[in-house]
């Protein structure tokens, strides 16, 4: 079983729809938990970023943290089609430290929103 | 600023071939990470340097050898190319202390035939 898991999709919404990508772990040890958007051929780029359990904003996005569920979401309101892109979750048990920022990655979901 | 760059962008090697894979930074990151991209499979670490000099490995390394002269560049080296190593490449930095966030490169495709 892999350490984080997360439905690659392919998900496919229209214009304006609400969107909730989740991923879940199993390493009790996670304190930090991201969210990156990946381009089709681009590297990943930091979208979210949440410090152990709660709710974080960002202008149409909110990331959710339940490390009682070991379970974190993503949520996009009003989404558009310059959305359309990979989404991947990523979690690390330190910023530095003894685990040095090493990330655990999410299998990524595929994210179309059409017009 | 360039932030963080692959070369090359795009290769094609037999099986037995090698080749090194170069990233190179500036913005005077202590952290640098090798990870490959699979379908289905997310980013997964190969192997990670967390100063110049240093390497260690990461979940998946066999295959793989690592040098990190200098600080701002950290090199991924291919001794025999398997065809199971096809994927695409992405360098990643980050700043030794602060906030979490590794900063990626634009990545490198590869393919063994």
């Amino acid at each position: 079983q892999k350490e984080v898991e997360q439905d690659p999709g392919p998900l496919s919404v229209p214009e304006g729809a609400i969107v909730s990508l989740n991923c879940t772990y199993s390493n009790s040890a996670f304190q930090y938990f991201m969210w990156y958007r990946q381009y089709s051929r681009k590297g990943p780029e930091l979208l979210m970023y949440t410090y152990s359990s709660g709710n974080k904003e960002d202008g149409r996005f909110t990331a959710q943290v339940d490390k009682s569920s070991k379970y974190i979401s993503l949520f996009i309101r009003d989404s558009q089609p310059s959305d359309s892109a990979t989404y991947l979750c990523a979690m690390s048990a330190d910023a530095g430290g003894t685990s040095y920022g090493k990330l655990t990655f999410g299998q990524g979901t595929i994210l179309t929103v059409h017009p | 600023n360039a932030g963080v760059t692959q070369t090359p962008k795009f290769r094609v090697l037999k099986t037995g071939q090698s080749m090194t894979l170069l990233c190179a930074q500036d913005m005077n990151h202590e952290y640098m990470y090798w990870y490959r991209q699979d379908p289905g499979m997310g980013l997964r670490l190969i192997h990670y340097s967390v100063g110049e000099g240093t390497t260690a490995k990461g979940e998946v390394p066999d295959g793989y050898n690592v040098s990190r002269l200098k600080k701002q560049n950290f090199l991924l080296g291919l001794e025999s190319a398997a065809p199971s190593q096809t994927s695409v490449y992405f360098c990643a930095t980050k700043h030794i202390a602060g906030v979490n966030e590794q900063f990626f490169g634009p990545g490198t495709r590869l393919t063994v035939l």
